[in-house]
């Protein structure tokens, strides 16, 4: 079956320290993967999206990255995390009925 | 370049009620449009989507959304609400041309339900 994992659920991270977000779909193959952010609750902003291995694109320059080492996964990162980094982060798998998105991580920068 | 609008913030209905969420939409070509709800701290759900055929979407739970291109709107509807359908509502567009397959999404609107 096709399915999308995000994890963790939650995180606490201080101010300057690193952050990873992982997120893996399973049953399918080349996946288009996109990493949003979604603050207070409403609007959606899209952070960065790949169509494939190792291919980025960046759609707002922030203290954010994010990389596609496998078909199958993509990772959110930052080397030093700001308070203004705190949000909501969903990762979403384009299929062809729209999207399917994870779960998402609830993360609060202290 | 392609945009959404949800003008309502909030939508109050009461229970056995039927409810609209308002979206208009704008884009160049035939648009594919798309519902999805989000309940507190978790992800989006898929409700449904227009792409081509009868302007009536069904979709999950009972909603449906008519799109109406003279009005360029998709507004989703549902005829009798429940508490349970209280949430965030999104309403999002897509271009027909392919490449990153990059959706327009609304500020969305939460929907309040009262029993």
């Amino acid at each position: 079956s096709q399915t999308i994992h995000q994890w963790p659920a939650t995180l606490v991270q201080p101010v300057g320290s690193p952050l990873s977000l992982e997120c893996t779909v399973e049953g399918t193959s080349n996946p288009n993967l996109y990493w949003y952010r979604q603050a207070a609750g409403r609007g959606l902003q899209l952070l960065f999206y790949s169509v494939g291995i190792g291919q980025i694109s960046s759609e707002v320059p922030q203290n954010l990255s994010a990389s596609r080492p496998q078909d199958r996964q993509f990772i959110l990162s930052s080397k030093k995390l700001l308070l203004s980094d705190s949000g909501f982060y969903l990762c979403a798998w384009w299929q062809s009925y729209g999207y399917t998105f994870g779960s998402g991580t609830r993360l609060t920068v202290v | 370049a392609q945009s959404v609008a949800q003008p309502e913030d909030q939508v109050n209905v009461a229970e056995g009620n039927p409810l609209t969420v308002k979206c208009t939409y704008s884009v160049s070509g035939n648009p594919y449009l798309f519902w999805y709800v989000q309940y507190p701290n978790r992800g989006l759900q898929f409700l449904l989507k227009y792409i081509t055929g009868d302007n009536l979407v069904k979709g999950s739970y009972g909603f449906e959304a008519e799109f109406n291109k003279s009005q360029t709107s998709f507004h989703l509807k549902k005829p009798s609400a429940l508490v349970s359908d209280s949430a965030l509502y999104f309403c999002a567009v897509r271009g027909p041309s392919g490449g990153s397959y990059i959706p327009t999404f609304g500020r969305g609107t939460s929907l309040i339900v009262h029993p």
